[in-house]
This record gives C-alpha cells, structure tokens and sequence, in this order.
C-alpha cells in the first residue's frame, strides 16, 4: 500500500520569504514522487517529480523539492514566494513496483502567501 | 505538449437524469485514463482506471452501475453520471497517462456537476 501526509492543512508567508510545503510518504518499495498546484475550479498543474538520480529536483515556477529517502520526505520549496503562489498544492506517490500507474494523493495544503 | 482537455466545464442537471463527461488527450495517445472526484477543500479521490478497449476498474466503494466509464480510442474517455442525485454534485477531473513521459499523470481541467 501507499500513502502521503502532508501535516499542514495550511502555511501562511510572506511575499518574498522562504515556502515550504511538507510532505512524507510510505511505499513498500521505491517511489516516484510529484508535486501538483491547484487553483480554484481548475485542474493540476504538474510543479515537478522525483524518478531517479540527484535528490534535490528543480521544477516550474521557481519551485523545488528535496528526495530523502532516510526520512521519507518530498518537501516542496521556493526560495522567495510570490502572491501568484497563492494555491492549493498537493503531493502524490507511484510505488514503482506496484502493477499500474496509480498516484495516491495526499491531502492537500493551502498557500496563503501575503503581499 | 501533453494536453488534457474536459468537456463540459461545467453542468447543472436535474435530479435523476444522467450527464456525460468527456475527457481527451489532445496530442499524445493515452493508453491509461484516471478519473478522480474531489469534494470542495478535499483532496482527489480515484474513482477508477480505464485502458483503452477494456472494461474500467473501480475503486473500492466506487459505484460501477452509477459512474459508467468507457474509454472507446487511445484519446477519448467518459464518464456517465447515471440517475444522478445532488450527492453526486462534485468536482470531477481526469487524467491521462501515456504521453511524452511514462512516469506522469497529465490532468484535464475538471468539470463541476451540480444536480439539482
């Protein structure tokens, strides 16, 4: 089975500060780790994924996540956040050994970045 | 590149008639499609996996009379909200898997059902 928590319904900063977006996750065997943004009434906008290879992964928008496998983690972080990042971000996990493509979501956390 | 497209965007139907949904891979060939709903504030739950010329598979608790899924062509799939009650009112979103990567799910934009 697999799983994400993502601890924080909801992380508050402010613009032109550090984000950081936490999330952990459990596969029982090898994961393939992605980040998801939401905006109201859309779909997902795909930020980045973590396959293989260098650990720290650069994605769209300024965005990056950081693999730790000893920890179990995938958090997502910006540098200097922008009130356009304002959104609902959601991480999910593929269990590479499991048959299929199936993606478990966590539950989400909310963005408020204020100007 | 990579694009998903949902139609309707959005629908209001009265109780007890059905809707369909329609979710195409524009310019790739989706050999797997998803179909997720989410409930306001929530998270994606997946309703179901279909392949292209087979019958879907459900998830757990996920009603196979009631959400009917056909996925006819490797860039077309539906999804038929048959007798639909105001409980079934939610957000709806596909994805499609099988494109320029094989790693990623790429992501329709949704459809928002109320029933009436």
């Amino acid at each position: 089975a697999q799983s994400v928590a993502q601890p924080e319904d909801q992380v508050k900063v402010a613009e032109g500060n550090p984000l950081t977006v936490k999330c952990t996750y459990s596969v029982s065997g090898n994961p393939y780790l992605f980040w998801y943004v939401q905006y109201p009434n859309r779909g997902l906008q795909f930020l980045l994924k973590y396959i293989t290879g260098d650990n720290l992964v650069k994605g769209s928008y300024g965005f990056e996540a950081e693999f730790n496998k000893s920890q179990t983690s995938f958090h997502l972080k910006k540098p200097s956040a922008l009130v356009s990042d304002s959104a609902l971000y959601f991480c999910a996990v593929r269990d590479v050994e499991a048959a299929g493509n199936k993606l478990t979501f966590g539950g989400g956390t909310r963005v408020l970045v204020k100007p | 590149g990579a694009v998903v497209s949902q139609h309707p965007s959005w629908v209001i139907c009265k109780s007890g008639t059905s809707v369909k949904i329609e979710c195409r891979s524009l310019d790739f060939q989706a050999t797997t499609m998803f179909w997720y709903r989410q409930f306001p504030k929530q998270s994606l739950m997946l309703m179901a996996t279909s392949n292209e010329g087979s019958k879907a598979t459900y998830e757990q608790g996920v009603e196979k009379d009631k959400f009917l899924i056909n996925h006819a062509s490797l860039t077309l799939s539906t999804l038929t909200v048959t007798s639909a009650h105001p409980e079934d009112s939610s957000f709806y979103i596909c994805s499609a898997w099988g494109g320029y990567s094989s790693y990623e799910q790429y992501f329709g934009p949704g459809t928002r059902l109320t029933v009436t």
